[in-house]
Order: C-alpha cells, then sequence, then structure tokens
C-alpha cells in the first residue's frame, strides 16, 4: 500500500463548485503540503502544515483553504473554483525529528490529483 | 531561498553516464543542495543531497564544488526509467525549510 495517498486521483468539475482534495499518510509524518503542477513548470507550495494545530501560508495560497483533521491527515479545499485552477496537485509528507537529527527532511509525495476546472 | 539554474532539457543514450549541471551562485554556507526527480505521471522523489561533500547513494552521486556555486548530479549508467526531469533545490536551516521547484532538466534516455 501506498504511503501517501490522494483522493480524488482525477476530478472534473465547473466554474463556482466547492471542491475538496484529500491526501492521507501513514508514514507518521508530523509535516505535510500541498503543491500544484501546471503544465512544464515545478511545483508551487500552496499551504503547508507542521502539525495538527499549525497551518501556513505558501507561495500560492489565494483562492485555497486547508484542514488538517489528523496527524495523518491534510485536505485542500478550493470554495469556488476557477478555470485557472486547472492543475496537477501534489500532497507531501516529511519527517520533523529527521530534520532534526541533520537529515535532509526528504518529503514524500503521493500520486497527484489531477483537476480540471471548466 | 537562493536559485538554482538547470538547462531545459538534456539526452543520453542508456547505459551510458550522464551529467546534470546546476548552478547557485548566491548559495548561503547553510543551505543544502538536494535533488529530486519526476518520473513520468508520479510525484516527485528525493534523489540525493550534500552540503560541501561529494556524496554517492544507490540512485546517484552528487559532485560539489569547491565554492558551492554549482553542483552535478551523477547517474552513473542511464537506463530508461531515468528518464524525468531532474530538480536542483537549495535548502536553508532555518525558517520553514520548504522546497522551491523550478523548471529542472527534462532527461531523455535514447535506447
Amino acid at each position: 500500500d501506498a504511503d501517501v495517498t490522494q483522493t480524488p486521483r482525477n476530478r472534473i468539475t465547473k466554474t463556482g463548485k466547492r471542491i475538496m482534495l484529500e491526501c492521507s499518510q501513514t508514514k507518521g509524518h508530523d509535516r505535510m503540503y500541498w503543491y500544484r503542477q501546471d503544465p512544464g513548470l515545478g511545483l508551487r507550495l500552496i499551504y503547508y502544515s507542521f502539525d495538527v494545530k499549525d497551518i501556513n501560508k505558501g507561495e500560492i495560497s489565494d483562492g485555497y483553504s486547508v484542514s488538517r483533521q489528523a496527524q495523518a491527515k491534510f485536505s485542500l479545499s478550493l470554495e469556488s473554483a476557477i478555470p485557472n485552477q486547472t492543475a496537477l496537485y501534489f500532497c507531501a509528507t516529511s519527517d520533523l525529528n529527521r530534520w532534526i537529527a541533520g537529515g535532509p527532511n526528504e518529503q514524500f509525495f503521493g500520486p497527484g490529483t489531477r483537476l480540471t476546472v471548466l | 531561498d537562493a536559485k538554482t539554474t538547470q538547462p531545459n532539457s538534456m539526452e543520453s543514450n542508456e547505459e551510458e553516464p550522464v551529467h546534470l549541471p546546476c548552478n547557485h551562485s548566491t548559495i548561503s554556507g547553510t543551505d543544502y543542495i538536494h535533488w529530486y526527480r519526476q518520473l513520468p505521471s508520479q510525484g516527485p522523489e528525493y534523489v540525493i543531497h550534500g552540503l560541501t561533500s561529494n556524496v554517492n547513494n544507490r540512485m546517484a552521486s552528487l559532485a560539489i564544488a569547491e565554492d558551492r556555486k554549482s553542483s552535478t548530479l551523477i547517474l552513473h549508467r542511464a537506463t530508461l526509467r531515468d528518464a524525468a526531469v531532474y530538480y536542483c533545490i537549495l535548502r536553508g536551516q532555518t525558517g520553514a525549510n520548504n522546497l522551491f521547484f523550478g523548471t529542472g532538466t527534462r532527461l531523455t534516455v535514447i535506447p
């Protein structure tokens, strides 16, 4: 079973609809992230959370909100979807303790959710 | 965060070594150099990281210039499975320590 799962894997919706993308992890990591990727571009950070009580905006948070329901779950919401939010969305996790120990704070990514807003 | 510069694309023949360059002339003394790669239709995956010394692991080697203003990811024998976009990323030791992805280098492996 995958360590980081995302649901749904594909979603087509209409402008103005509310959409929630979900991410779950079994790695026991405390840090979770949401990124979006547009065609031909690298990933850009939307939101990140260092624990269930800590939520931080990333580079491109406008139009998005998040919820950290538990250590293992981090959801991304589009309150009113618009076409320029059509993108590939990735969730990732990392281990704070590994960073403190001098490790690379390696991030582990889910398989992605392809969202199309018509 | 300091910026990195990579070629947009590179090609390699299968089973030959590949050297992927990265320039990071504004790197600070505490920035780690990380490499991730993204295979087609997948999320990125960690490849290797280093601070000052060259590093080897089962996936690749990382050669870091003495002045740390550039680095090279080395795949010793490219396989078709190595075809991916490779990202060179600098990570600081303070702040949020998040990953900032550029556009990376798209590696094509020719059979």
